[in-house]
């Protein structure tokens, strides 16, 4: 089983701050995907393909990375992006989330 | 527009059975991987059972948390996802989510829709 190790667990952003929430691999995966969840919500496909935002994401989001690190970042922080946001492989079975990050404001 | 709207949940004693369906619209049904996936409260999310599509026969993966123990069919008919859950037990209390499987030209597959959730709670 791939286990995905999401870092920070949790973190505090200033409004226009740059975040970088980091996703690491057990394995080498061919690519990852993010998703975004607000509390009470269901989630919600954010970045797939490792860097390809899903359709109506702010282009603030990018994402990065290969092998067994990847990225997730916010190149301004804004009050809307406060929510937990969570890796997925499905490089292999079984398919893996990481624990996830949850993103405050300050 | 695609839509997943799950329903079945509720309240059972540990050891009881429960079925969930995910009923889906707005899309060829048969032309999909479709997938559940779990949140114990205040949790993380957990992939649980996969269903292939028409083309690879709907043949199913599970997690090996409930591997034997849950079932992931469907009714191509009615386009209903279901979720066979036995011997249930406290450790299965979750929000549980059906979600469809797309993926790209270039072979990344995600979950792009996913539906409301529904609850299940396994408590005497």
């Amino acid at each position: 089983e791939i286990v995905l190790t999401q870092s920070p667990t949790t973190m505090a952003a200033s409004p226009g701050e740059k975040v970088t929430l980091n996703c690491l691999a057990s394995s080498s995966v061919s690519y990852m995907n993010w998703y975004q969840q607000k509390s009470g919500a269901s989630p919600k496909l954010w970045i797939y393909g490792t860097s390809n935002l899903a359709s109506g994401v702010p282009n603030r989001f990018s994402g990065s990375g290969s092998g067994t690190s990847y990225s997730l970042t916010i190149s301004s922080m804004e009050a809307e992006d406060v929510a937990t946001y969570y890796c997925l492989q499905l490089s292999s079975y079984p398919l893996t989330f990481g624990s996830g990050t949850k993103l405050e404001i300050k | 527009e695609v839509k997943l709207v799950e329903y079945g949940g509720g309240l059972v004693q540990p050891g009881a059975s429960l079925r969930l369906s995910c009923e889906a619209s707005g899309f060829t049904f048969s032309d999909f991987y479709m997938e559940w996936i779990r949140q114990a409260p205040g949790k993380g999310l957990e992939w649980i059972a996969a269903s292939r599509n028409k083309a690879n026969d709907y043949s199913t993966v599970y997690s090996a948390s409930v591997k034997d123990r849950f079932t992931i069919s469907r009714d191509t008919y009615k386009s209903i996802l279901y979720l066979q859950m036995n011997t249930l037990k406290p450790e299965d209390t979750a929000i549980y989510y059906c979600a469809r499987e797309s993926y790209t030209t270039d072979y990344y597959y995600y979950f792009d829709y996913w539906g409301q959730g529904v609850m299940v709670t396994v408590s005497s």
